[in-house]
């Protein structure tokens, strides 16, 4: 089974807009952690965000914050006032449990597209 | 301060013979992760090291596959006997050592695999 859905394969935003990533995850473990990955073209993963289980408040870095709820097991990204250079590939990904391994399991991924 | 690197950055190489590939994490990071990702696919997960310990492996990595990270620095990831279907990218990651609020991995800009 899917530990990790992206429905939405492609995505388009105008420039300065705000736009919603979705991720929904699956875990039994009480202890995890989701992320959101950025991929430009040069294929370079690029750490955006990150989430604990048992963080009280959604986390927030610069424009982007991402929407956790945590019964519906949903874990969306929301960039603020889109820029050109947002165009990229964007993965959720979780990791699961209190090891040192620390494995993280990566979705499909969602292309995103800002329109100037 | 400079990030995980990898060489090469391309490989074409033909159906049946050898390759190696070769990644050095960010100094200090005592952990190293290699993850495959093929076309329109996120990462998938395939080796943890721990310092020279290879900790974990993931069933994708055939009997064809072996790493290494000999002294606990750098890492090799060796195929043999090359098929088609390993044509991807791999990617290198690492994490420092200790607790991290983030978890964050920090990813190298991968070696593309072309196998014909």
């Amino acid at each position: 089974a899917q530990k990790i859905t992206q429905t939405q394969p492609g995505m388009f935003v105008q420039e300065k807009e705000a736009v919603t990533l979705d991720c929904t995850y699956d875990t039994s473990d009480p202890s995890y952690g989701l992320f959101w990955y950025k991929q430009p073209s040069s294929g370079e993963m690029i750490f955006l965000i990150y989430q604990g289980s048992y963080d009280q408040q959604n986390a927030t870095e610069g424009r982007y914050s991402l929407n956790f709820q945590k019964a519906r097991k949903s874990a969306n990204l929301v960039i603020s006032a889109s820029q050109l250079g947002d165009s990229a590939m964007y993965f959720c990904a979780m990791r699961e449990g209190e090891t040192s391994y620390d494995k993280v399991i990566f979705g499909p991924g969602t292309s995103l597209s800002v329109i100037p | 301060d400079t990030g995980v690197s990898q060489d090469p950055r391309h490989k074409i190489t033909k159906r049946g013979q050898n390759v190696t590939f070769r990644c050095d994490p960010i100094s200090e990071h005592n952990r190293l992760y290699w993850y495959r990702q093929t076309l329109g696919q996120g990462p998938e997960f395939l080796t943890y090291f721990q310092n020279e310990a290879q900790l974990e492996k993931s069933r994708l990595l055939s009997d064809r596959f072996s790493a290494e990270r000999p002294k606990g620095s750098f890492s090799t990831l060796e195929i043999q006997r090359t098929e088609q279907g390993d044509s991807a990218m791999y990617l290198c990651a690492s994490r420092p050592p200790g607790t991290s609020s983030s978890y964050e991995q920090y990813f190298g800009p991968g070696t593309r695999l072309t196998v014909t």
